[in-house]
């Protein structure tokens, strides 16, 4: 089974700052099956990447996708007041399986 | 566009089975893969398993032994049933629909999702 590690656990930014998260694989995983979610508090995940760097529908263009094998990332350009949340990636696996890494909170400096 | 909703009791005895039946609205069941997910109170996302419409299951190892994931096309329903239920199981179940690069091809990634519905075991 493949393992998702999410890294910095928390993330302290000011808004208008850049924001670079982590998600590490155990083994490669292909690139067309990674996604990234946003989690506000109370609320459902909302998908934001697919395919690692596909944004979804209404997406705004600051957040980004990149990444392949192993090591994947997900850039916010400019923090903005509402994208402090919990982000997860999650992955598509042999078997097939579906995991979430643990996540990363990006909360207000 | 596609709304889910789940429902079912919120409090549920250990040893038991915990029942959930998530509701399609605004779009046909059919053509898809539909999952369920849970968060405990604090904690990451577990993926529990998933069906298509046409039945066709996959679980999640860790919790295969447990979990029977159905659906009802006419009703536009899928449903869940965790048996056996501990405190551990305690939890936000999220359903949502898995949706892959074409229709019908692998489910990868979940959109849309559900609202969420706490299950509390404890007796």
């Amino acid at each position: 089974e493949i393992v998702l590690t999410q890294s910095p656990g928390t993330l302290s930014l000011s808004p208008g700052e850049r924001a670079t998260l982590s998600c590490r694989a155990s083994q490669s995983v292909s690139s067309s099956y990674l996604a990234w979610y946003q989690q506000k508090p109370g609320q459902a995940p909302r998908l934001l990447i697919y395919g690692a760097s596909s944004r979804a529908t209404g997406i705004p263009d600051r957040f980004s996708g990149s990444g392949s094998g192993t090591d994947f990332t997900l850039t916010i350009s400019r923090l903005e007041p509402e994208d402090f949340a919990v982000y997860y990636c999650q992955q598509y696996g042999s078997s097939p399986t579906l995991t979430f890494g643990g996540g990363t909170k990006v909360e207000i400096k | 566009q596609v709304q889910l909703q789940e429902s079912g009791p919120g409090l549920v005895k250990p040893s038991e089975t915990l029942s959930l039946t998530c509701t399609v609205s605004g779009g046909s069941i059919s053509s898809y893969y539909w999952s369920w997910i849970r968060q405990p109170p604090g904690k990451g996302l577990e993926w529990i398993g998933y069906i298509y419409y046409s039945g066709s299951t996959n679980y999640n190892p860790s919790l295969k032994s447990r979990v029977t994931i159905s659906v009802d096309t006419s009703k536009n329903q899928f449903s869940l049933k965790l048996s056996s239920v501990t405190a551990a199981d305690t939890a936000v179940y999220y359903c949502a629909r898995i949706i892959g690069w074409e229709l019908g091809s692998s489910p990868i990634w979940f959109d849309p999702w559900g609202q969420g519905t706490l299950v509390t075991v404890s007796s």
